[in-house]
């Protein structure tokens, strides 16, 4: 149990372009969902936590209107990298918890490879 | 905030020795510790989590220790075996609430055939 997939696991896409990632909780709901951005050899960066029918809540840095987030079921997050440059290429990586209980473990998504040229 | 530290960022065995990887955290207020295990261009994979009220749990080959007076906990992996091989990440966060997971470093774990 508690499977999380995303897709597309890599995108290739050229400047100034949009690109959406989903992220699906395949056999539990989750009220809450986390999307990471990891560099070569770095640690996880939180850029924002996704709960479902609200707003997203951006961590300090991380421009709202640069990555778009939208939380519209209890399976479903979506991330839309808007006009995306080379710099925004990374691995992006979701996360969602389980909704039935106060429950602390996340579960992580395969991750995203996005490549702006 | 939270602040967690790991080490060390790099570490190679021998296949069948043992692997230990230590993270200390900032916040006495952390309760809940979970490890991670990430392969090449994979999301993390949960292995093993510790809540604050037990000091020790084990799952076959992989353990995790914790000592809160001492803010620092511990993943220790026995009879290591190539597929060991991975990054691995600590975390610590506060059960309930806003539940911002804080991850260490991370470690770079190689085991030589």
């Amino acid at each position: 149990g508690a499977v999380v997939s995303q897709h597309p696991s890599r995108v290739i896409c050229k400047s100034g372009t949009s690109v959406k990632i989903e992220c699906r909780s395949l056999d539990f709901q989750a009220t809450t969902m986390f999307w990471y951005r990891q560099f070569p050899k770095q640690s996880l960066m939180l850029m924002a936590t996704s709960n479902e029918g609200s707003k997203a809540t951006y961590e300090q840095g991380v421009e709202k209107d640069k990555f778009l987030i939208n939380h519209a079921s209890l399976t479903l997050s979506t991330l839309t990298v808007t006009s995306a440059h080379p710099e925004d290429s990374s691995f992006y990586i979701c996360s969602a918890r389980d909704r039935p209980y106060i429950q602390e473990t996340q579960y992580f998504g395969p991750g995203t490879r996005l490549l702006v040229l | 905030g939270e602040n967690v530290e790991q080490h060390p960022s790099t570490l190679s065995v021998q296949e069948g020795d043992s692997a230990v990887i230590k993270c200390t955290y900032s916040d006495s207020a952390s309760n809940y510790f979970p490890w991670y295990k990430q392969e090449l261009g994979k999301g993390p994979q949960l292995i093993i989590d510790i809540r604050s009220n037990v000091g020790e749990k084990k799952d076959q080959r992989i353990a995790v220790t914790l000592n809160k007076t001492a803010k620092h906990f511990s993943l220790h992996i026995t009879e290591t075996q190539p597929e060991d091989s991975a990054v691995y990440f600590c975390a610590a966060l506060i059960s309930g609430g806003y539940q911002k997971v804080t991850f260490g470093t991370g470690t770079k774990l190689q085991v030589i055939p």
